[in-house]
């Protein structure tokens, strides 16, 4: 099946800065959502994305299908920000229902 | 509000016990999902239904069952066969059963062995 590679695994960020979570898929795909889940384990929709660039206030994602990866931007980072980040994608047909999830970027945003 | 509603929160089960997760969404969504994280990991794939009455294994469907009688329901049964069922069990939706849609998911059941 299709594989996600996510990284890097880990990340801490000063309030303020900058960061670029990246996610490497194997196959070509139909659907690439990128998600937060909180420290209470809620799972965000952040971005609808199989191909393109999309911005939602500091946050924003491209994906380069044809090269396979895709990229979520978080700008001027706040604490609320910290979490885990996932990047999982749906494949071609025959796969069309099952979304397979990268290992995730653990965020922590300190003062 | 529309949503995915998962009930409930916490949830704990006995050895040998059969336990019911419950999700109900009302976004008139066709397609609904049950996913399984352990800690640190992402989710994984239990069971899937992309119209009433019908639903298709993923990749860890083993001792679990589901079924899908209304449209906006989609419970969850972790039977006494899942061996290793301390979890966080996430249930989703989306619109389409023929094209992607985005998944949409519930607040999620953290399921414990006492």
């Amino acid at each position: 099946g299709i594989q996600v590679e996510q990284s890097p695994p880990d990340l801490i960020l000063q309030e303020g800065a900058n960061s670029t979570l990246r996610c490497n898929f194997s196959d070509s795909v139909n659907n690439l959502q990128w998600f937060h889940q909180n420290p209470w384990g809620q799972l965000i929709n952040l971005f609808y994305i199989p191909s393109g660039t999309k911005q939602n206030g500091r946050l924003s994602a491209t994906t380069v299908a044809t090269e396979r990866y895709s990229l979520l931007y978080i700008s001027s980072s706040q604490t609320t920000d910290s979490g885990v980040y996932f990047c999982a994608v749906q494949g071609g047909p025959g796969t069309a229902s099952k979304l397979t999830f990268g290992t995730g970027t653990r965020l922590q945003v300190t003062l | 509000d529309g949503g995915i509603t998962q009930s409930p929160k916490y949830l704990f089960r006995k050895e040998g016990q059969n336990v019911t997760l419950s999700c109900e969404q009302n976004l008139n969504h066709d397609a609904m999902y049950w996913y399984r994280q352990d800690p640190g990991q992402g989710l994984r794939l239990i069971y899937y239904s992309q119209i009433v009455n019908d639903f298709q294994k993923g990749d860890i469907a083993e001792g679990y069952s589901v079924s899908r009688e209304k449209k906006e329901s989609f419970p969850l049964t972790v039977t006494s066969a899942q061996k290793n069922p301390t979890a966080f069990y996430l249930c989703a939706s989306s619109m389409g059963n023929r094209i992607v849609q985005p998944q949409h998911f519930g607040d999620g059941t953290r399921l414990s062995i006492l």
